[in-house]
Order: structure tokens, then sequence, then C-alpha cells
């Protein structure tokens, strides 16, 4: 079965500095997503990674796939407060699922 | 191009009634699904709708839940009795089912507050 755990699951940080948010699956899966939610909105997508050694950056937030590791990693680079949300990877299942990870809610502060 | 919309955005119940939600999904594709998310937690998927032929409603309690979706376009979840346990946002997504990313197209959810 598989799993998906995010640490941290709450994050408080400062406008300016940088941060990563971890993503680990359990079994093998050969896309990760990411995406973003705002306090009473939908999920809105940010990233689709789809190999081993996938990078894609929006802005301050870049993300990486390492699938041997089972790892995702999302780094947000010099903060701002727009980017204060939940942010919850989630690994493909196959037959077209998705298994979502807790969700990590990042704060940001002046 | 117009997104997956759902009916209500809020309902407030008492234990024991029942409630049901709607979801239309964007034009054209054919994998439908429902979500229940947990206050504090990712978004659990119920049932897995292709065309109008249920995929996986593994993780669905079907003693109180069932959800259809008629001519494979819209859909409906209903909750038959509720229980205190039931308040979630329900997320209806969508998805064209074929390419490259698979990637899902969430509503704006239904936030059900069971009293």
């Amino acid at each position: 079965e598989l799993k998906v755990e995010q640490n941290p699951l709450f994050l408080s940080m400062q406008e300016g500095k940088n941060y990563t948010i971890y993503c680990n699956y359990s079994t093998t899966s050969d896309r990760l997503y990411w995406y973003r939610q705002d306090p009473g909105k939908s999920l809105e997508s940010l990233f689709v990674l789809l190999s081993n050694g996938a990078v894609k950056q929006e802005g301050r937030l870049m993300a990486s796939l390492d699938t041997k590791a089972r790892l995702s990693t999302l780094h947000i680079t010099a903060a701002v407060h727009d980017l204060s949300a939940t942010y919850f990877c989630a690994a493909f299942q196959g037959a077209q699922k998705l298994v979502f990870g807790q969700g990590t809610r990042l704060t940001i502060n002046p | 191009e117009a997104g997956v919309a759902q009916s209500p955005r809020y309902k407030i119940i008492e234990k024991r009634q029942s409630v049901a939600f709607w979801c239309n999904p964007i034009s054209g594709h054919a994998t439908l699904y429902w979500y229940q998310q947990i206050l504090g937690q990712g978004p659990k998927l119920l049932i897995q709708f292709q065309n109008n032929g249920v995929v996986d409603d593994s993780q669905l309690p079907k003693d109180r839940f069932s959800a259809e979706r008629l001519k494979g376009v819209d859909s409906t979840l209903k909750i038959q009795p509720a229980k205190l346990e039931d308040s979630a946002v329900y997320l209806c997504a969508s998805s064209t089912g074929t390419g490259e990313f698979y990637e899902q197209y969430f509503g704006p959810g239904t936030r059900l507050t069971v009293t």
C-alpha cells in the first residue's frame, strides 16, 4: 500500500528565508505532484514531476524528485508572505489514482 | 475553460439526516473523483469513475455513502444517514484520463458540518 509522508507538518518562517518541505513515499511511483491550498479554497496544482532527477521551478518555488530515494522536495527561496498556505504532495498510485500526504502548513511572517 | 463545479458550497445537517452533493466536471474529462478532506489532513479518495463506471470504491463507506455518475458527466455523492465524523470538505476532481501527466483538477469543495 502506497503511503505518503510529509515533514514538517507545520512551518513558521520569516520573510526572506529559505526552507525545504520533504515528501517521502513508501513504494515505487513514477509521478509526484505538488498542490497548494489556501484556507477555505480548493487545491491548486503547482508541479508535476515525471522522472528521476526532475526539477521544476516557478518563481520562488522549486520542486525536485529522486525516485530511487522515494523523496521529493519543495524548496522555498526568499519566502514572501503570499506563499503562506498548506502544501500537499501526492504520489501516483497507478490507475490514475493519487495518494496525498498530510500537508505542510506554511506560515510566513513579516 | 470552465473548471470543476460543485454545489452546495456549504451544508449543515444534524446527525442521522441525509445530504447530497453535486459535481460537474470539466467538459470532456472522462475520469471523476470524489475525495473526503477532514480538517488538517490530506484528501482521501472515496470513489473514482471512468465515464459512468466505477473504477475504485474501496474506501467508500458503502453502508452510508453512495455515488453515481449518470451519462458519464455529472455526479452526485450521497450520505445517508450522516454521522458526526462525516464532517469534512468533499472535493470533486476530474481528469482527462489520458496523457503524460494524469493531472487532476479540483473543484471548490463542499464543506459539510454534521451536528
